[in-house]
């Protein structure tokens, strides 16, 4: 299994203002992915994160809202920029193990007001 | 691209009781593994069982099993002696193989009463 400690856990935030997620992973792990998951909805992918290269970004979102670091093996933050209520949502990272089986943090449930 | 339907958003069930949760997919890969995570209303988002398409039997972990009908594009998740720890969202979700993306459903939220 992997352990994976998520923070901040839940924050409240004013729009315009930008928040950063902080994930840490008990062991090194190649990639990172970073999911969004709104309100009664499923888990979307934001981007994946290799150390030492730049994210990579699924469709409908881009490196300016969503910017990532990937300082290091076992670390990785998603910056949430200029907050608007839409992006109240639930901020998950993931990592595998063995190729298919996921681990997640326990999110940051995020509301901006 | 892939697409993964869960078309029941709510079910319930009896302590003790069976239930079973659909899920369909569409793709056009041949490999590719399918999965079943629980979100407890802790949000910890937890892999309940993970079924490989090339195998035919069906993925068991203990009081959970999967009937994967490949042709029909069918997974769905079945829970015997439903526990209350069972209540929790439930999604299926969809790995191409040498992807590493997760595509999920929109999950089944799955309430047990005592």
């Amino acid at each position: 299994s992997a352990v994976i400690s998520q923070k901040p856990s839940r924050d409240i935030c004013q729009r315009g203002t930008s928040l950063t997620i902080q994930c840490q992973v008990d062991s090194q792990v190649t990639m990172m992915f970073w999911y969004r998951q709104q309100p009664g909805q499923s888990l979307t992918l934001i981007a994946t994160a290799n150390q030492g290269s730049e994210a990579t970004y699924e469709s409908g979102f881009v490196i300016d809202k969503f910017p990532i670091s990937r300082p290091n093996l076992t670390f990785s933050t998603l910056t949430v920029s200029n907050m608007s209520p839409e992006d109240s949502s639930i901020y998950l990272c993931s990592v595998l193990r063995g190729k298919t089986e996921a681990f997640f943090g326990q999110g940051t449930r995020l509301t901006v007001v | 691209a892939q697409t993964v339907t869960q078309s029941q958003p709510e079910m319930s069930v009896q302590e003790a009781e069976t239930v079973t949760l659909s899920c369909t997919y569409d793709t056009s890969e041949s490999n590719y593994y399918l999965f079943w995570y629980k979100q407890p209303p802790s949000r910890q988002m937890i892999l309940v069982i993970r079924q490989e398409a090339y195998k035919q039997q069906n993925a068991t972990e203990n009081r959970f099993s999967v009937n994967f009908q490949k042709a029909a594009k069918s997974f769905s998740l079945k829970i015997s002696d439903s526990q209350l720890g069972d209540t929790a969202m439930y999604f299926c979700a969809f790995m191409k193989g040498g992807s590493e993306k997760l595509v999920f459903g929109k999950g089944t939220k799955l309430t047990v009463n005592p």
